[in-house]
């Protein structure tokens, strides 16, 4: 079966650094999105990954190996507003998104 | 521009009782999807339209239908509904079926 694993929780600090790992079984890989959802709010675009090697988009960057089938996103310089899930999700072989359940990231001052 | 609407924003209704949840996008957009979130779980696709005159089943279709008469539009039907249906749908849409999708701000729906 198709699947997707993230962390379920976890907790940082304030002007820290944080990364989200996210490891993936997929039939197919057609590349993989990361996106943030606060609560009671729809999930929004943060990163896209198709081939290997890291993206970075400000303080946000996100890397890729499709070998070991591992990406995470990293979180620079946290601010409070970065609490929130990280949803990593898969194109698989028939241009469907598999999503993994979340990370719900708690930042602490 | 407005993105993606959904409405209602919340409801909540009676087992057995029927409801179309709405769906509507303003980008042009071809491709549309209608999934539905349960804590501790991920996002699951119900149903999918890569264009419009076309659909195909997700993951988790049973108990829902949905048309796509136009481009714009992809209403989720709900023929009779049950507890189990009872979730957060989130409506989305992308460009092609390989552009990033872009979401709806929800339906929050209770079935009692």
């Amino acid at each position: 079966g198709q699947n997707i694993d993230q962390p379920t929780e976890m907790t940082a600090t304030e002007g820290a650094i944080v990364q989200i790992n996210c490891t993936y079984q997929t039939s197919g890989f057609n590349g993989l999105f990361w996106y943030q959802q606060h609560a009671g709010e729809a999930p929004t675009f943060l990163s896209y990954n198709v081939l290997d090697g890291l993206e970075e988009k400000g303080r946000f960057s996100s890397f890729l190996s499709r070998s070991k089938g591992y990406s995470y996103l990293l979180l620079k310089e946290l601010q409070m507003k970065d609490s929130a899930s990280y949803l990593c999700a898969v194109t698989d072989s028939n241009y469907q998104l598999i999503w993994g359940a979340g990370t719900k990231l708690i930042i602490k001052p | 521009t407005a993105g993606i609407t959904q409405a209602p924003t919340s409801q909540i209704l009676a087992a057995g009782r029927s409801m179309t949840l709405r769906c509507t996008q303003d980008m042009r957009h071809n491709a549309m999807y209608w999934y539905r979130q349960d804590l501790g779980l991920g996002l699951r696709l119900i149903h999918y339209s890569n264009t419009a005159g076309t659909t195909g089943k997700g993951e988790v279709p049973d108990g829902y239908s949905v048309s796509r008469a136009n481009t714009d539009d992809f209403p989720l039907t709900l023929a009779s509904a049950v507890p189990s249906q009872t979730s957060v749908y989130f409506c989305a849409s992308s460009g092609t079926v390989t552009d990033t999708q872009y979401f709806g701000p929800g339906t929050r729906l209770t079935v009692l």
